[in-house]
């Protein structure tokens, strides 16, 4: 089955330690995503990718950090410096950024805890 | 003023009822259109994409007003599973898609 898997669903972790979040898709998808949500709000882009190698910052970046070394794997970093990490976190893949119509497909997230 | 708006709610309707959100949408270079369903504490999932045409699948009617900017989702004849929040994606000229806060509709039996 073709998807987008996140790991763990349930994270805690103690303020000051850096975390860092799954996300793996085996659509073959060019471009990568990670959003977080807070409670009765919208999703907010942290970072996104569109190849290997190359990933710009969203509206909400300060705090996280991304790799992108393979093009299945785009893990996120919730460092130490991120005012509020405790969310639900989104990570996301469409086709290709350069289609002027797509999709996005969506991992079924990690809840992260930070006390 | 948000790059995409959403009256957020609650829609509380009973079961077999048509209700309809609108969303509005400030970038008029916009090109992409969706509506995405979200369950309580879930990741989101496409509900259909919206074309400057309109289009249905089954009960739910998406329409595009590119003059007014806004895009509307009709649900006709709401089934209790309906119950989610509905949010009103668009691509805002970047490459990433903008989502908006989202509406919740709660069916009632």
């Amino acid at each position: 089955d073709g998807g987008i898997t996140q790991s763990p669903k349930y994270l805690f972790r103690k303020e000051g330690q850096n975390v860092t979040l799954s996300c793996e898709q085996n659509l073959n998808h060019d471009a990568m995503y990670w959003y977080r949500q807070d409670p009765g709000q919208g999703l907010r882009l942290i970072y996104y990718s569109q190849i290997v190698n190359d990933f710009q910052k969203g509206d909400i970046a300060e705090g996280y950090s991304v790799s992108r070394e393979k093009k299945e794997s785009f893990p996120l970093t919730v460092t130490s410096a991120q005012k509020n990490p405790t969310a639900f976190y989104l990570c996301a893949s469409s086709i290709d950024l350069n289609r002027p119509i797509y999709e996005q497909y969506f991992g079924p997230g990690t809840r992260l805890t930070v006390t | 003023r948000k790059e995409v708006e959403q009256d957020p709610g609650p829609f509380n309707v009973p079961e077999g009822a048509t209700v309809a959100f609108n969303c509005t949408y400030s970038n008029s270079a916009s090109q992409s259109f969706f509506w995405y369903r979200q369950d309580c504490r879930k990741e989101p999932k496409l509900l259909m994409s919206v074309y400057s045409s309109g289009n249905e699948d089954g009960r739910f009617t998406a329409q595009l007003n590119r003059a007014s900017q806004y895009i509307s989702l009709l649900i006709r004849d709401s089934k209790l599973s309906d119950s989610a929040t509905y949010l009103c994606v668009v691509n805002t000229g970047r490459r990433a898609l903008t989502f908006g806060s989202g509406t919740r509709l709660q069916v009632q039996p």
